[in-house]
């Protein structure tokens, strides 16, 4: 039973570039949600998707934006990069009808560094 | 959302009992209290849920008290690999609100 798994594991991209990120739920998830985590600090909730729709937004611009198909994975995607998007980007799965009983099962992340 | 306070660290050595207390003063009615555990470079980790009392798994127990403004997380005879970032987490599971907040968490180091 496959657990979330993310791609690519390493990313460095240079200021005002776009990045995509992609995330697989884990096995029976419908759900997916993406964090972003600066070094020594705790995750930060970007957003949420279920059924293709994003159903739930942090505090995060315009810039990041995300996308959930039909087989439930989903991609990050971040606009017009800057230094301070540097961060470790987590995805999150759930399974929608037990989200408030089960907990967040987390991938290992994408390390993304811009320069 | 209700704030959550812990330590920013902690020092323990192998074989010993930790606890990391967690405090929300303002826990609402239908908030539950979750604590993750995080290892460098790897995703959070779920160890345990409760909404009072005590909760006990393989892993943990969870004491919490009757006024539901603390919590505490108890690591029984810790090792070594028990080194990690551990986030106490309270969430209102009743309200429709998925937006789980992480605080910057308690970092655990285990000394031989």
């Amino acid at each position: 039973d496959a657990g979330v798994t993310q791609s690519p594991t390493h990313l460095i991209k240079t200021r005002g570039q776009q990045v995509t990120l992609r995330c697989s739920p884990k096995s029976g998830h419908d759900t997916v949600s993406w964090y972003q985590q600066a070094l020594g600090q705790g995750p930060q909730f970007i957003f949420q998707y279920y059924e293709e729709e994003e159903r739930q937004r942090g505090n995060f611009p315009d810039r990041f934006s995300g996308h959930q198909f039909p087989n439930y994975s989903s991609e990050l995607n971040v606009n017009a990069l800057l230094l301070g998007d540097s961060a470790l980007y987590l995805c999150a799965s759930s399974l929608f009808r037990d989200r408030y009983n089960s907990p967040l099962h987390f991938g290992n992340g994408t390390r993304l560094t811009v320069t | 959302l209700a704030k959550t306070t812990q330590p920013i660290s902690m020092d323990s050595y192998e074989g010993q009992e930790v606890n990391i207390t967690c405090s929300h003063n303002n826990i609402a009615t239908n908030d539950y209290i979750t604590w993750y555990q995080q290892f460098p470079s790897q995703g959070p980790r779920f160890i345990i849920q409760g909404y009072k009392t005590k909760v006990t798994n393989e892993v943990a127990s969870l004491f919490i008290p009757a006024d539901r403004k603390s919590s505490t997380l108890s690591l029984p005879r810790v090792s070594l690999s028990d080194t990690a970032v551990y986030y106490c987490l309270v969430g209102d599971i009743e309200n429709r609100d998925d937006k789980i907040i992480f605080g910057k968490g308690t970092r655990l180091h285990i000394l031989p």
